[in-house]
């Protein structure tokens, strides 16, 4: 069973910046992708970005080009993101997601979710 | 890049079947895959569809997914509705490696 243990709430300035954490079960990353989605109190699903971590090669959203920085450990078999710049409208549930890589379309499955983690900017 | 458009709201009974839409606004709805997600309140996503119409080992037969190309959109159907489904969906797929989602659907089961 493919599991994604994230780190804990978090509660920052703004102007500062988050690193969130997201263990993966199994062993290896194999091949999959591992994305960043986030959730404002309410609101929908968004897409920060993601990382291939058998090639280090990162993708992001438009959006959070320049703010984000997606980053994978093969040997701890961890990924991380890190949002920087915060501001009150980052606060949200911030969400990994592992799944396959499909190299046709440069698309990212997100077929496991994990426990998500709140991230809370405020002065 | 495309959005993709889904009702804000459905309700039905239990025992009926409820289908929810999800219209892309530009590019092929079969360009890319299309996947669910169900999101029940305080938890995390899950997935429901992926790749237009395959369903995760334990998602019931109650759910699938297909495409129209004709309509250019995807569709979410759900049988035999349980109040257990009331939950929201998210349709989501790519365009030129960045993610897209529709902006939910909240299921009201009563």
């Amino acid at each position: 069973q493919v599991q994604l243990v994230q780190s804990g709430a978090e509660v920052k300035k703004p102007g500062s910046s988050v690193k969130v954490s997201c263990k993966a079960s199994g062993g290896t990353f194999r091949n999959d992708a591992i994305s960043w989605v986030r959730q404002a109190s309410g609101q929908g699903l968004e897409w920060m970005g993601g990382i291939i971590p058998v090639f280090s090669t990162t993708n992001y959203a438009q959006k959070f080009q320049g703010r984000v920085t997606i980053t994978a450990d093969k040997s701890t078999i961890t990924a991380y993101m890190e949002l920087t710049s915060l501001r009150s409208e980052d606060t949200a549930v911030y969400y990994c997601a592992r799944g396959m890589y499909y190299y046709g379309s440069g698309s990212y499955g997100l077929r496991h979710w994990g426990q998500g983690t709140l991230v809370t900017v405020s002065s | 890049n495309f959005i993709l458009t889904q009702p804000h709201s459905v309700s039905e009974s239990p025992g009926k079947t409820v289908t929810i839409s999800c219209t892309r606004s530009s590019g092929s709805i079969a360009s890319n895959y299309v996947h669910w997600y169900q999101q029940r309140p305080g938890s995390s996503p899950t997935t429901i569809i992926f790749e237009d119409n395959q369903r995760p080992s334990g998602v019931p037969d109650r759910f699938s997914g297909s495409i129209d190309s004709s309509s250019n959109s995807a569709s979410l159907t759900i049988s035999g509705l349980k109040t257990e489904d009331e939950a929201g969906y998210y349709c989501q797929s790519f365009d030129a490696s960045n993610g897209i989602f529709g902006g939910g659907t909240k299921l009201t089961v009563l």
